[in-house]
């Protein structure tokens, strides 16, 4: 049973337009919730995290919004730049161990 | 942030043999993981380094097979023992750290060790 779940497996959008990366999840008990991005043959890197208390947070280009109600997560990049292009990958941390999603690639083009 | 080294980076191995990856953390942490990335999967918490005391496994993954030591807050190891095939991935360890000003529960990955079993 997948308890998070990223259902767009690749995303395109133009340079300096918004980029939405949508993140689904099951389990209520899930208190943080974490954006990755991963380059192949690299470890993910952190982008932004949001309290399961918080409806939205904000660093730079990237704002992640939270839907408890609907247990749906998004992150936001405004405007894209052809460097975001990766694999982005949502994770929900319960008691700091993380679920991943299997994540949706996003190409950003010039 | 933390900075975190693995070692190797890569390795090929013959089947039934075992591979120790070393993590290295350029601070002392209070929290560090073991994730797994098979090809074409998500990362899968393989389990809980603790330190001075046995590791916590997920469903799925025993310490026979995946024992893991971590004798201080800087360093842990894990090896894959009696390897086959399917234990090919990438392995990553993670540190969890909080950062109490911006209220967020960050956790920093390691840049992977990338086995092939043949």
């Amino acid at each position: 049973d997948q308890q998070v779940k990223q259902n767009s497996p690749s995303l395109s959008v133009q340079e300096g337009r918004i980029s939405i990366l949508n993140c689904d999840y099951t389990n209520s008990m899930f208190d943080y919730f974490l954006w990755y991005k991963k380059y192949p043959a690299e470890g993910p890197t952190f982008l932004i995290s949001i309290s399961s208390i918080k409806d939205k947070n904000e660093d730079g280009r990237f704002t992640v919004f939270l839907n408890k109600s609907a247990k749906h997560l998004s992150l936001h990049i405004v405007p894209s730049q052809p460097g975001d292009s990766a694999v982005y990958f949502c994770a929900a941390s319960s008691n700091y161990k993380l679920t991943f999603g299997k994540g949706t690639l996003l190409t950003v083009n010039p | 942030s933390a900075v975190i080294s693995q070692k190797p980076s890569r390795d090929i191995c013959q089947r039934g043999t075992s591979l120790t990856i070393q993590c290295q953390v350029d601070s002392q942490v209070t929290m560090m993981f073991w994730y797994r990335q098979q090809p074409g999967q998500s990362l899968t918490l393989i389990a809980t380094a603790n330190q001075g005391s046995e590791a916590t496994y997920e469903s799925g993954f025993v310490i026979d097979k995946f024992p893991i030591s971590r004798p201080n807050l800087t360093f842990s190891t894990l090896t894959v023992s009696n390897m086959s095939p399917e234990d090919s991935s990438i392995y990553l360890c993670s540190v969890a750290g909080f950062s109490g000003t911006s209220g967020s529960n960050e956790q920093f990955f390691g840049p992977g060790t990338r086995l092939t079993v043949l």
